[in-house]
């Protein structure tokens, strides 16, 4: 049974740092994963989407990389800023269902 | 730009009362889901639909679960008789292509409070 794993579970850093964060997943045989953004009381909003046979994919200051024979997804935020305080999830894309982690919540202090 | 819209935003209902959460996929999606996230927890699979049947579906969805897709724009969720453990946020979604191919793209939510 494939299991998501998201490590922290919090994080605050001062604006300006570049930061990583962290998902992991127990079965090597996905589709896809997929990073989201969830801000409080809202919807979830898709930030990033890696194929399974893709190793990256970034947008604007985002940069998500996939080591599927790891069962390994990083989310590298540059330059973060306080807009960027949100919770992160990621989810892989599992015999036609997302199975999602718990999410990582990111507190950038101005 | 194209975006899911889920109805209500939040409803309170009585346990045992039957509760339908409306969604509008994006117009030219052909698969839809429903999400559920209790508070504190996981965002979870329910059901998957194309072609007006169920594709895929998880342990959660029991008989009390249905879906619909009454005309060509909506896609509902029926809970049949509410229970206080149905209390969380449900997110609709939809997507393109066939799953697995593509990004999904997620409603705001519902509230459902069962008192």
């Amino acid at each position: 049974k494939q299991e998501v794993t998201q490590i922290p579970a919090a994080l605050s850093v001062p604006e300006g740092e570049n930061l990583v964060l962290n998902c992991s997943f127990t079965d090597s045989a996905i589709y896809n994963l997929q990073w989201f953004r969830q801000d409080p009381g809202k919807g979830l909003t898709s930030l990033l989407l890696i194929q399974s046979s893709q190793r990256e994919q970034t947008s604007g200051r985002l940069n998500a990389s996939l080591d599927k024979s790891s069962g390994r997804s990083t989310l590298y935020i540059a330059a973060s800023q306080p807009g960027d305080s949100a919770t992160y999830l990621c989810a892989v894309d599992s015999n036609y269902q997302l199975i999602w982690g718990a999410g990582t919540k990111l507190i950038i202090k101005p | 730009e194209p975006e899911v819209t889920q109805t209500p935003s939040h409803q309170v209902t009585q346990m045992g009362q039957e509760v339908i959460l409306r969604c509008v996929p994006i117009s030219n999606h052909l698969y839809f889901y429903w999400y559920r996230q209790i508070l504190g927890q996981k965002v979870e699979f329910l059901v998957s639909f194309y072609n007006n049947e169920i594709s895929e579906k998880s342990e959660i969805f029991d008989d009390q679960f249905s879906v619909e897709r009454p005309d060509g724009s909506n896609f509902t969720l029926k809970i049949r008789s509410t229970k206080l453990e149905d209390s969380a946020m449900y997110f609709c979604a939809s997507t393109e292509g066939r799953p697995n191919t593509g990004e999904l793209f997620f409603g705001e939510g519902s509230r459902l409070t069962v008192l």
